[in-house]
């Protein structure tokens, strides 16, 4: 079955500290790989996408992360975080059926300390 | 272009009431999408778009859940004869066709039932 891990619920990291997030997926063949952010009472925002080439993926907010074919995984990284990059971020793959519709993790809540 | 939009952004209602919601996707998108997301959660997909024509629908949508875009356009969420357990934010997206397009969202829309 298709499905999306996302082991940590929550993490905490110093301001200023580097960041990464955590994505396993279960897909039987190359999946499409997103990573989507939300704040507080808002809707998702596309930090980055991978669909096929370059393993390293740049987006936006100073936000990359790695494709790894061998280990089903698809971490999101930053070499500093900022109080603003608090927020929930999740892990998605497509397409989750013959229309495209993605197949979501249960996100990663990022607390930042002062 | 202004993004997706969604109105309202929250809705409270009272057990038993029907509610409607409105989502408005970026021009050029002709695919539409319906998700519910439950405090803690990811995005669970209700229901997708391509243009007029509703293609798929969870089974998790019961039969007082109803969906349309009756102009490829803009598309209304009704749910009819609310549960508690409907309270939940209605996120609405949308992508281009022809591919494995990133979905962009709506701000979302709060509904609580009382």
């Amino acid at each position: 079955a298709q499905s999306v891990t996302q082991p940590d619920i929550h993490i905490t990291v110093s301001e200023g500290a580097s960041l990464e997030l955590r994505c396993n997926y279960s897909y039987g063949a190359t999946p499409y790989l997103f990573w989507y952010v939300q704040s507080p009472g808002q809707g998702l925002q596309l930090l980055l996408k991978y669909f096929s080439g370059d393993t390293l993926v740049q987006g936006i907010k100073g936000f990359e992360a790695e494709f790894k074919r061998s280990q089903s995984s698809f971490n999101l990284r930053k070499p500093s975080v900022h109080w603003s990059d608090a927020a929930e971020y999740f892990c998605a793959v497509g397409p989750g059926g013959s229309n495209y519709q993605l197949i979501w993790g249960a996100g990663t809540k990022l607390i930042i300390k002062p | 272009d202004t993004g997706v939009s969604q109105d309202p952004r929250h809705k409270i209602t009272k057990r038993g009431q029907n509610v409607t919601f409105r989502c408005d996707p970026i021009s050029e998108h002709n695919r539409l999408y319906w998700y519910r997301q439950t405090l803690g959660q990811g995005p669970e997909f209700l229901t997708y778009f391509q243009n007029e024509a509703q293609l798929e629908k969870s089974r998790l949508l019961s039969d007082r859940f109803s969906a349309e875009r009756p102009k490829g356009s803009f598309s209304t969420l009704e749910i009819q004869r609310t549960e508690q357990g409907d309270s939940a934010m209605y996120l609405c997206a949308s992508s281009l066709s022809g591919g494995a397009y990133e979905q962009y969202f709506g701000p979302g829309t709060r509904l609580t039932v009382t």
